[in-house]
């Protein structure tokens, strides 16, 4: 089982607010990826990580935003949360090794109203 | 443009049954080829990945096939049962890279009945 971690699990908020979605792992992974998933949809990267201090957006534009003060911290923000952020948001790592295999977290499922 | 697509959408199988489900790409270059199961409200996790050298891989009872000249993949699941009830996704990485660009197809969302 992977060690990587996600908070929260469930989240429900009003349009206008600021919200941080927490991932974390434990196996001291280099790379760090966010992705957001839709129903019935691929997952889409929205950014990455190669190591501390590095941030880059992914392939689908986002109004969030990331850091990467610490390796094994990876955390999400909205400054202003819209209906149109309502979704499922998949943080991954990998050692970047070989086949550079991906651990997921369990997802932060996020309902703006 | 490199795609991955998958088929079935969906399938309902009786539990013990077997069954295969399918991923058709167009990434190029190619580096390896990746299966995950996806539980409903969860994260995906690995079943396989194969590069181009491997035809066939084995997880217990999913086995998954590559043909790189056709760019076709299968997971064969034998002896169903009701846990194996989740969605497929076949992912294709690139070595186009220094990133290694992951492709992900929408998945095959599999339901087993018991």
């Amino acid at each position: 089982e992977a060690d990587i971690y996600q908070t929260p699990r469930y989240l429900v908020i009003g349009t206008g607010k600021k919200i941080t979605l927490e991932c974390s792992q434990t196996m001291g992974h280099d790379k760090m990826y966010w992705y957001q998933q839709d129903p019935g949809m691929e997952l889409h990267l929205i950014h990455y990580s190669y190591g501390v201090n590095s941030t880059e957006k992914g392939d689908l534009s986002s109004e969030s935003t990331v850091s990467r003060i610490r390796t094994e911290h990876f955390p999400l923000t909205l400054e202003s949360a819209r209906p149109s952020h309502t979704s499922q948001y998949l943080c991954a790592s990998s050692d970047g090794r070989g086949t550079g295999e991906l651990f997921f977290g369990e997802g932060s499922r996020l309902t703006v109203l | 443009k490199n795609q991955v697509e998958q088929s079935p959408q969906s399938l309902i199988i009786l539990e013990g049954k077997n069954c295969t489900l399918q991923c058709n790409y167009t990434v190029s270059p190619f580096s390896n080829l990746r299966w995950y199961k996806q539980d409903t409200g969860r994260g995906p996790v690995s079943l396989t990945i194969m590069t181009f050298s491997e035809n066939t891989k084995s997880n217990g009872r999913y086995t998954a096939t590559l043909d790189a000249d056709t760019k076709q993949s299968s997971l064969h699941i034998t002896a169903s049962q009701l846990s194996d009830s989740a969605s497929y996704i076949c992912v294709v990485s690139d070595r186009g890279s220094t990133l290694g660009r992951l492709y992900f197809g929408r998945g095959t969302q599999l339901t087993v009945w018991p």
